[in-house]
């Protein structure tokens, strides 16, 4: 079946722009995470969502970053005046039951910002 | 907090050799580990997961083994071929965070040359 899709693939933004960036999870899956990966570094985790309940924002790096899925399925990560050290790829993961679980994510292809 | 590291950070090798990707982490408390693969421009793809109570997962050619006392992983890659090029990445999912979310290391980037 179809996997994780994110849109759009490649963002660029000028410095102080909003951006929002969507992403379309497995069909029925519970768990939602967002990862931010800045160039040359492993992907850190931004904010989780349990259905349309985000349950941990502890990750978002400041007030700028807001994540949203009011319906339990699709998910979209604003960022608000952007500025150039927001510039990486945004990955977004689904997992079928609460992430407690033992369950595997799923990662989507990410959204690539490039802040100018 | 789960600090993961992979070692090398850079590989590159002649096709047909077998190698081995280190990662260590800091917290033994683990519910599993994962190993993915990440291609230029792309998402991550996983390839192989391994539950705490386990010692190893096999797929194809990989083989991956966990010793969660001593923190560490090895991901043994036989007979390299140049469509093995990509970087690896590893991730634990920490019993200390129980909302799921993944550490993940700096990943190593391979390069098999033909």
């Amino acid at each position: 079946g179809a996997g994780v899709s994110q849109s759009p693939r490649y963002k660029v933004a000028k410095r102080g722009q909003d951006v929002a960036l969507r992403c379309d999870p497995i069909s029925g899956h519970v768990s939602l995470f967002w990862y931010q990966q800045a160039l040359g570094q492993g992907p850190e985790f931004l904010t989780y969502f349990q259905n349309e309940a985000q349950l941990d924002k502890s990750g978002l790096p400041s007030d700028r970053f807001f994540a949203e899925r009011p319906e339990g399925s699709v998910s979209t990560l604003k960022i608000q005046r952007t500025q150039q050290e927001d510039s990486a790829v945004y990955l977004c993961a689904s997992s079928l039951g609460i992430a407690r679980d033992n369950y595997e994510q799923y990662f989507g292809p990410g959204t690539r910002l490039t802040v100018t | 907090k789960q600090e993961v590291t992979q070692i090398p950070a850079a590989l590159s090798v002649p096709e047909g050799e077998n190698l081995v990707l280190n990662c260590s982490f800091t917290d033994s408390a683990i519910y599993n580990l994962q190993w993915f693969r990440q291609d230029p421009g792309k998402g991550l793809t996983s390839l192989l997961l391994i539950q705490s109570s386990q010692r190893e997962q096999t797929s194809g050619r990989l083989n991956a083994s966990l010793d969660k006392s001593s923190g560490r992983s090895t991901l043994y890659i036989a007979a390299s071929q140049p469509g093995d090029s990509a970087t690896y990445l590893c991730a634990v999912k920490d019993r200390g965070s129980t909302l799921g979310r993944l550490y993940f290391g700096r990943g190593t980037q391979l390069t098999v040359w033909p």
